[in-house]
């Protein structure tokens, strides 16, 4: 069984539709992030959180919300989906002192 | 703020021939360099890391990287490719927070027979 496992790996949702991602870790690790790719960009990070009460944006947060529900588990909202967040979506966990990050195997989210 | 780039999109090359995927990075701090392959439609799996100390990083699968801070770069080779190292490759930096990244824009690394 996959570490960090997300939920689902393929979506297909309509303009204006709220959806969720989910993200859930038995790595027992304390810091879980949320990264998007683009073909040509990359990964860039959405958002991140150090512990259950930390919630810090990254370098691209607009149109998206998160919530860390308990230490192992970390779920990203996208409120009104629009085209443009059509992407592959990574979910990721580090441990502090640790000296690497962990990676999901990703959700392909298609917006139409 | 820290930056990362690619210098190529896309390697081609032959199996058995050797391999360099080339990464600058721009940091006003120190930072920690690392590479990671992504397998299709698969996660990112760390390759190698750079922290500290020695400048030639030995990865998984017979890559190797090399830190020059002068140049600010941590290129990647391998000696002799194989089909199965077809993949996409991404270099990234960061700082105390190992897994708050930033990432190149990627290299399409295509292994011919």
């Amino acid at each position: 069984d996959a570490d960090v496992t997300q939920t689902p790996r393929n979506r297909i949702t309509k303009t204006g539709k709220r959806i969720m991602l989910e993200c859930s870790q038995t790595k027992g690790h304390d810091r879980m992030y949320w990264y998007r790719q683009d073909p040509g960009l990359g990964l860039r990070l959405i958002y991140y959180s150090f512990d259950v009460k930390d919630i810090n944006k990254g370098e691209i947060s607009d149109g998206y919300s998160v919530s860390r529900q308990a230490q192992a588990k970390f779920s990203l909202s996208l409120e009104s989906a629009i085209p443009n967040q059509t992407a592959l979506y990574f979910c990721a966990t580090s441990v502090q002192g640790g000296t690497e990050a962990f990676f999901g195997q990703g959700t392909r989210l298609t917006v139409v | 703020a820290q930056s990362v780039t690619q210098l190529d999109s896309q390697v081609p090359v032959f199996e058995e021939a050797p391999v360099e995927l080339r990464c600058n990075y721009s940091s006003s701090v120190s930072v920690y360099l690392f590479w990671y392959v992504q397998y299709p439609n698969q996660g990112l799996q760390l390759l190698l890391k750079y922290l500290s100390g020695s400048t030639l990083v030995k990865g998984i699968n017979g890559f190797e990287a090399e830190f020059n801070k002068s140049q600010t770069s941590f290129h990647l080779r391998k000696p002799s490719v194989h089909i199965s190292d077809t993949a996409e490759y991404f270099c990234a930096c960061g700082g105390t927070s190992y897994g708050k990244l930033t990432f190149g824009q990627g290299t399409i690394l295509t292994v011919h027979p």
